[in-house]
């Protein structure tokens, strides 16, 4: 069965440290991996997808993330975080055929 | 540029009252439409999804139906609460034309039954 899996349920980092979110997925098809952040109270804003092609992917206000087909991962990164980056962050895993499977979600926390 | 809304923004509803919430996207022809719960402090349940005018599949059973009853309308509605029913809702759209596409989100209803 697919599924997604966030291991960390709370990051805790200071301002200006880097970061790794940790995702991982199983999906015996080629997958379609997002990552999506939602701010408190608010719905869903896309960081950065994942379709083909080059592992590493950028996305907005300096994230990126690497897939990894022979780990089942979806790693999120930022070189340095900013106290407006705490937030809860999603990782989904699309097989297609309108079926979406998100992961319970990181909370993110950055000390100033 | 796409607009999505979702009315009403939060809600009070008693344990066995009916219960309506609507999304309304503008600015896209024929989306691929979703409805997703969220309880409090966890992750999302895509609840149902329809590609088309008329057509609404069905993910998980939570005692809750939805409609689409225009193409750029979704319905989420049951005509019992339960307290289990608490939470966030969510609608998404996605482009016509493969579920693999980004989805973009509404701002949500806060629904609190009692």
């Amino acid at each position: 069965a697919q599924s997604v899996t966030q291991p960390d349920a709370r990051v805790t980092v200071s301002e200006g440290a880097s970061l790794q979110l940790r995702c991982k997925y199983s999906y015996s098809g080629t997958p379609y991996l997002f990552w999506y952040v939602q701010y408190p109270r608010q719905g869903l804003q896309l960081l950065l997808k994942y379709y083909s092609g080059d592992p590493v992917v950028q996305g907005v206000n300096g994230f990126e993330a690497e897939f990894s087909k022979s780990n089942s991962s979806f790693h999120l990164r930022k070189a340095s975080v900013h106290w407006s980056d705490s937030a809860v962050y999603f990782c989904v895993l699309s097989t297609g055929y309108q079926n979406f499977y998100f992961g319970k979600g990181t909370s993110l926390t950055v000390i100033p | 540029a796409q607009t999505i809304h979702q009315w009403p923004v939060a809600e009070i509803k008693a344990v066995g009252s009916p219960l309506s919430l609507g999304c309304t996207i503008k600015g896209k022809s024929s989306p691929n439409l979703y409805w997703y719960w969220q309880a409090t402090g966890g992750t999302l349940q895509q609840l149902f999804y329809s590609i088309t005018v008329g057509q609404v599949e069905s993910v998980v059973q939570l005692n809750l139906s939805a409609s689409r009853p225009k193409d750029d309308q979704f319905i989420l509605s049951t005509e019992k609460l339960l307290l289990s029913h608490s939470g966030f809702y969510l609608c998404a759209w996605s482009p016509w034309g493969g579920g693999q596409d980004t989805q973009y989100f509404g701002p949500g209803t806060r629904l609190l039954v009692l």
